[in-house]
Parts: C-alpha cells; sequence; structure tokens
C-alpha cells in the first residue's frame, strides 16, 4: 500500500506522559500535515512541513508539542507532559506543490486517550 | 474570519436516491478554494471535490457534484444515486487565508450520512 501510513493507530497513556506519533507520507510528496481532531468535529490545522522545513505552527500547537520532519520523508509529533484534553485523533496528510491545494491524503489517524 | 458552517449534523437517504449535504463559508478574500472530504468508520478523509471561486461552472467527479453559489456563499455538496458505501461523515472545507498554495484547510463541524437499503 503506498498512502499515508500512521503508528500507532491507538495509544492510551496516563497524564504527564510523553507520547510520539509517526507519519509515513506518499513518497513523491513534498508537503506534510499535522491536523488534530476531537470527537464530533471537524480536523484543525497544526503544522505543516515542506521538505524537512517547518513551514508553519497553528496557536494549538503549544510548547509541549513539537513536530519534526528530519529527512524530508517520515515526521513525527511528539507530545509532552500529555493533559486529558489532549485527547483526540491526530491525522497526518500530504500532497505535493504540483497539485490543487488543499486536496490532501490523509493516513488513518492516531487516536489518543489521556487517563 | 473565516468560517465554514454544516448546519446538518445528520442526515438520512434512500439507497440509489440523491442527497443534498449543505455548507455555507464566510470569507473575505475574492480567491478561494472550497473542499468536500468523506470520513468513513475507518477514519481516513478522502477527498471528493474541490470548486476555486473563480470557477465558472460547478464541479463535479463522477458522482459528486458541488453546487456553488457565490452571492449566497454555499458548496452544497450533491451525491446522486446514493450506495450503502457513502455513509459516513462529510466535512466541507476552505483553504485559509493566506494559504493560496497550501492545504492548510478550515473544516466544518460535519454532516453524518446514513444511506438506508
Amino acid at each position: 500500500d503506498t498512502g499515508v501510513s500512521q503508528d500507532p493507530r491507538h495509544k492510551i497513556t496516563k497524564r504527564g506522559q510523553n507520547v510520539t506519533f509517526r507519519c509515513d507520507p506518499i513518497s513523491e510528496h513534498n508537503r506534510l500535515y499535522w491536523y488534530r481532531q476531537t470527537l464530533g468535529q471537524g480536523p484543525e490545522f497544526l503544522t505543516y512541513f515542506q521538505n524537512e522545513a517547518q513551514l508553519e505552527k497553528s496557536r494549538l500547537l503549544s510548547d509541549r508539542f513539537s513536530a519534526e520532519r528530519p529527512k524530508g520523508s517520515f515526521s513525527t509529533l511528539e507530545i509532552q507532559r500529555t493533559e486529558q484534553g489532549d485527547s483526540a485523533m491526530y491525522l497526518c496528510a500530504s500532497s505535493w506543490t504540483a497539485g490543487v491545494p488543499g486536496e490532501l491524503f490523509f493516513g488513518e489517524g492516531s487516536r489518543l486517550t489521556v487517563l | 474570519a473565516q468560517k465554514i458552517t454544516q448546519t446538518q449534523p445528520g442526515m438520512f437517504v434512500q439507497e440509489k436516491e440523491a442527497v443534498t449535504l449543505d455548507c455555507t463559508y464566510d470569507t473575505s478574500d475574492p480567491s478561494y478554494g472550497l473542499f468536500w472530504y468523506k470520513q468513513p468508520s475507518s477514519g481516513e478523509m478522502i477527498f471528493l471535490i474541490y470548486q476555486g471561486s473563480y470557477d465558472q461552472q460547478n464541479a463535479t467527479e463522477g458522482r459528486y457534484s458541488l453546487n456553488f453559489q457565490k452571492a449566497r456563499k454555499s458548496a452544497n455538496l450533491v451525491i446522486s444515486a446514493s450506495q450503502l458505501g457513502d455513509s459516513a461523515m462529510y466535512f466541507c472545507a476552505m483553504r485559509d487565508h493566506g494559504s493560496s498554495n497550501t492545504g492548510k484547510l478550515i473544516f466544518g463541524q460535519g454532516t453524518t450520512l446514513q444511506v438506508k437499503p
């Protein structure tokens, strides 16, 4: 399968623990996005990369959140000192610059539950 | 501020019939893009259709069409000949202000569609 893959699909953690999510985009895509989706809501933009450069971060991305894309391929999203309010689905998407801006290819998401 | 509004939390449609999912938007930008995505229970968001603000004709993609009424700021999704596999959550989205060439999108709250056999 050559789609966007995310790992883990589900993560249950205790408040205060650190968690890390990984996203492998479609190989020829140079743009990678992270979105967060809470229950019953639409996704909210968190951050995006073009190649290895993080070009934009949302105000939603507090200093407990850090995202990286070190070699311009896969990306990681780390949440430090998790809080119950961090419980959500974290969606990764990728696209290429030649495509329609906004036509994103999403993974199936990583669902985080903070107890 | 930019905003997407989907006023129908849930919709039912009989298999093989057509259904319209409503979406209104608010923006002061003259150039913008509107999108519809489908989210099945698996969680993966699937791109369905795109409409640019300067496009003269309504977008169509197979059984999906976008009823774009610029003056009313509406971008309703029409699904023709509904199938059981169309049961999912549907999101309307707009490119964020100042993000004309990126995938930074603002999403509505979604509409759950259930197709009855």
